[in-house]
């Protein structure tokens, strides 16, 4: 059974950072591409940033360009976002996502963890 | 970007009546190399994270009832259930995957 969890999230205030992680079980985490996607209190869904299935390259919204960054470590079928000059606007449940088709980002999600919830607030 | 755009917000089925949720993209989902539509629709219930439904525009995921149907192709895209049953009271989102970043449409809710 694919199973993902996420974990790092909690408060912090404006310009502070913190490090998600997703922890991913269940299916062969290094030749899937994963992707990060927020949802903001009672709004819709915010896709982030996706990491290709070898790390090597990655895509991020630009609402968070400069600001978040994401890499993965196969070794230990785990997903990261570092996110850094948080804003109040990045308050969001986030979620990490797997991609459907193997090797290949352009593909749906088919797969998502919990969630864990950031809030930016002083 | 792509925009998608959804119709209705929301709307409200009796048991066992059709829902209807339309979407469209600013621009054509279709990859003309292997004429697929890189669209998906997802179901999110309250509290709890998406779910995957259908993606390239029709295809039922595994254990999806096959009340749930998705048809369309280039810019407009539709989600269809069949027979409306309490448990398919959700947010539904329909979201591109044809090129990044990989957006979402506003989401419709769906209530009995």
């Amino acid at each position: 059974e694919v199973q993902m969890l996420e974990s790092g999230g909690g408060l912090v205030q404006p310009g502070g950072s913190l490090r998600l992680s997703c922890v991913a079980s269940g299916f062969a985490f290094s030749t899937f591409a994963m992707h990060w996607v927020r949802q903001a209190p009672g709004k819709g869904l915010e896709w982030v940033s996706e990491i290709s299935y070898g790390g090597r390259s990655t895509y991020t919204a630009d609402s968070v360009k400069g600001r978040f960054t994401t890499s993965r470590d196969n070794s230990k079928a785990t997903l990261y976002l570092q996110m850094s000059s948080l804003r109040a606007d990045d308050t969001a449940v986030y979620y990490c996502a797997k991609s459907a088709v193997a090797t290949t980002p352009w593909a749906a999600f088919d797969s998502w963890g919990q969630g864990t919830k950031v809030t930016v607030s002083s | 970007d792509i925009v998608m755009t959804q119709s209705p917000d929301s709307l409200a089925v009796s048991l066992g009546e059709r829902a209807t949720i339309n979407c469209k993209s600013s621009q054509s989902v279709l990859y003309n190399s292997n004429n697929k539509n890189y669209l998906s629709w997802y179901q999110q219930k309250s509290g709890q994270p998406p779910k995957l439904l259908i993606d390239w525009a029709s295809t039922r995921e595994s254990g999806v009832p096959d009340r749930f149907s998705g048809s369309g192709s280039g810019t407009n895209f539709t989600l269809t259930i069949s027979s409306l049953q309490a448990e398919d009271v959700a947010v539904y989102y329909c979201q591109q995957y044809y090129d990044t970043p990989f957006t979402f449409g506003p989401g419709t809710r769906v209530d009995i």
